[in-house]
């Protein structure tokens, strides 16, 4: 199992551009969401999705979408890149929506915004 | 709101020096508290789910406790490669999968 995956590891844009964070998890988990982290703020929930076709907003969903055709996937879009996004994006699955499940993480995406 | 404070912020140990770091939580009916492990340029590393005030996990060096308003992780005799950054997280009962995180707590133990 590769477990949670994400491409590509660095990224640079410009204002303005817009961009699509891959997350693939090989788990057949039903959970998965995006986290950004930020030096100070910890880390904060994006979007979340409870299985194919779910998806709802965490505590910052601003300026980012997400959709999730299959179980596998769930790539995070940045519409109209802005130097507040400079962040780290870390995606995480868990097992299942209900119960109390551990979230497992991703690699990370590392991403800045010039 | 559903909080969770991290203390120390860093914390520098020699090789061997027992030592706990501190997690405190307010959140609406507590259903998991986690505690993970980040090394520099990496995701958080799952270490422990504990449900109940009185818990206990264990794992090698690591040992976590709980309480209603707060969770320990213990370090026995640490070495170099349990320098990391301690991250700790809560699921409240209202809140789905949802997970609050802590600031995380920032250890180096040095040889």
């Amino acid at each position: 199992n590769a477990g949670v995956t994400q491409t590509p590891k660095f990224q640079v844009l410009k204002t303005g551009q817009s961009m699509t964070l891959q997350c693939a998890q090989d788990m057949n988990h039903e959970y998965m969401s995006w986290y950004r982290q930020d030096p100070g703020m910890g880390l904060r929930l994006i979007h979340y999705s409870v299985g194919a076709g779910i998806t709802d907003q965490g505590e910052v969903p601003n300026g980012y979408n997400v959709s999730r055709s299959t179980t596998e996937d769930f790539p995070l879009r940045l519409l109209s890149a802005a130097p507040s996004q400079t962040s780290v994006y870390f995606c995480a699955s868990s097992y299942s929506s209900g119960g109390t499940y551990p979230q497992y993480f991703g690699p990370g995406t590392r991403l800045t915004v010039l | 709101e559903d909080q969770v404070t991290q203390s120390p912020e860093a914390l520098r140990l020699q090789e061997g020096e027992s030592s706990s770091l501190n997690c405190s939580y307010t959140v609406s009916g507590l259903r998991g508290l986690f505690w993970y492990r980040q090394d520099p340029g990496k995701g958080p590393e799952f270490l422990f789910t504990l449900y109940s005030a009185g818990e206990e996990k264990e794992k090698e060096r690591l040992k976590a406790t709980l309480t209603k308003k707060e969770s320990f992780l213990h370090i026995t005799a640490p070495k170099p490669e349990d320098s990391a950054t301690y991250l700790c997280a809560v699921q409240a009962g209202n809140a789905g999968n949802m997970l609050t995180f802590g600031g995380g707590t920032r250890l180096m133990v040095k040889p």
